[in-house]
């Protein structure tokens, strides 16, 4: 199984463009989310989805757009980069909401210059 | 919502020494309460978790333990190995959260031979 796929693994923005992360998972997970991970200060949750169609804001949502169209996918849309927005990116999906393991991508390193 | 805080940011040990990181955390109603280790370029993986009705839980070389009373979970690592070398993060969730792990800001784990 593949797991959690991001694309890309690297991108480079100038201030002002915009860019979609991609996400898909193969296991049949409802659950999906995006984290951003800034040095030192772990992972913070951008956006989530409990199933497709449904998707909600978490805690750092501001300047980020997520759809959730089908099962598999959860791609993540930055409109007008700001510097602000680099980061490490990771997309993640799980079975359950009551507690069960979180499977995570390799993660997206951006760079808004 | 949940806080949780993390402690030591950096941890030191030689190779076949013990390593402890540990954690509080802020909402009561959490019950669940994961640990992730992340190697150079890669995602989190879970490499154990508990819930809130278990005081400890062994795996091979890791255990965690959890006080419930003092909001209080702690990462156990005997005889480390160079491999152990890599980000640690704790975690929490509460029933009610959709899954959406609050992380600690992580421990960078360094064993040397």
């Amino acid at each position: 199984n593949a797991g959690v796929t991001q694309t890309p693994k690297f991108r480079i923005l100038k201030i002002g463009q915009s860019m979609t992360l991609q996400c898909t998972q193969d296991m049949n997970h409802n659950y999906m989310y995006w984290y951003r991970q800034d040095p030192g200060m772990g992972l913070k949750l951008i956006y989530y989805s409990v199933g497709a169609g449904i998707t909600d804001k978490g805690e750092v949502p501001n300047g980020y757009n997520v759809s959730r169209s089908t099962t598999e996918d959860f791609p993540l849309r930055l409109e007008l980069a700001a510097p602000s927005q680099t980061s490490v990116y990771f997309c993640a999906s799980s079975y359950s909401s009551g507690g069960s393991e979180a499977f995570f991508g390799q993660g997206t390193r951006l760079t808004v210059v | 919502g949940e806080n949780v805080e993390q402690h030591p940011s950096t941890l030191s040990v030689q190779e076949g020494d013990s390593a402890v990181i540990k954690c509080t955390y802020s909402d009561s109603a959490s019950n669940y309460f994961p640990w992730y280790k992340q190697e150079l370029g890669k995602g989190p993986q879970l490499i154990i978790d508990i819930r809130s009705n278990v005081g400890e839980k062994k795996d091979q070389r890791i255990a965690v333990t959890l006080n419930k009373t003092a909001k209080h979970f702690s990462l156990h690592i005997t005889e480390t190995q160079p491999e152990d070398s890599a980000v640690y993060f704790c975690a929490a969730i509460t029933a009610d959260s959709w899954g959406k792990l609050q992380f600690g800001a992580g421990t960078q784990v360094v064993v040397t031979p």
